[in-house]
């Protein structure tokens, strides 16, 4: 069974302040995907990233970094250097790597970040 | 622009009247997924379909029903059924089943009362 889990369910910063959102998944799989999407106020979904599970490498891009660790089944999401604009729901999502079959996504509950000018 | 269209925005129905929200992409896609979002929630699916005339059930497809007879439309009718169906409706699609990253549309928000 594929699950999801963001513990932290809202979080406020101040701007320019640095905020990590925690996600831990459980998976059987051996091979799959992780991923992180925003959902701004307009409720569209933006993919933000997508890590197989064979790398474990972090990755960064500008503000964002995720840091990928397959002992603790993780996939922790920073923001540096908060903005306004960054506030919104942010989703981890899981997926496995399927041959057969829709590569269908398993999501978190969400956390959503507040950043306070 | 390439990109997934949802229509209406908002949507409000009386209790017992099925009600159809469009999903139309110009990505060429072949699959297309359709998601149920609830406060507090993550995203549930309903149904998915990979190729035209073909489509499969999802985590919570009681009371829903899709048509997929053309590539770029993924229609979802939500049933009298249905017992709860107020909610935030996204459709998304991908590549192809193999491909792992689906783009969503901007939603539809229904409301039944």
């Amino acid at each position: 069974a594929q699950k999801v889990t963001q513990a932290q369910t809202e979080i406020s910063v101040v701007e320019k302040e640095d905020v990590t959102l925690d996600c831990v998944y459980e998976t059987r799989d051996t091979t799959y995907y992780l991923f992180w999407y925003k959902q701004p106020p307009s409720g569209e979904l933006v993919f933000l990233i997508r890590r197989n599970s064979f790398d474990e490498q972090n990755e960064i891009s500008g503000r964002y970094s995720w840091n990928f660790q397959k002992s603790t089944s993780s996939f922790n999401f920073t923001i540096t250097a908060s903005q306004v604009v960054d506030s919104a729901v942010y989703f981890c999502a899981l997926s496995q790597m399927v041959k057969t079959g829709a590569n269908n996504l398993f999501f978190g509950t969400g956390t959503r970040l507040t950043v306070i000018p | 622009d390439g990109g997934i269209t949802q229509s209406p925005k908002y949507l409000f129905r009386k209790e017992g009247q099925n009600v159809t929200l469009s999903c139309e992409q110009n990505l060429n896609h072949d699959a297309m997924y359709w998601y149920r979002q609830d406060p507090g929630q993550g995203l549930r699916l309903i149904y998915y379909s990979q190729i035209v005339n073909d489509f499969q059930k999802g985590d919570i497809a009681e009371g829903y029903s899709v048509s997929r007879e053309k590539k770029e439309s993924f229609p979802l009718t939500v049933t009298s059924a249905q017992k709860n169906p107020t909610a935030f409706y996204l459709c998304a699609s991908s590549i192809d089943r193999t491909s792992y990253e689906q783009y969503f549309g901007p939603g539809t928000r229904l409301t039944v009362t």
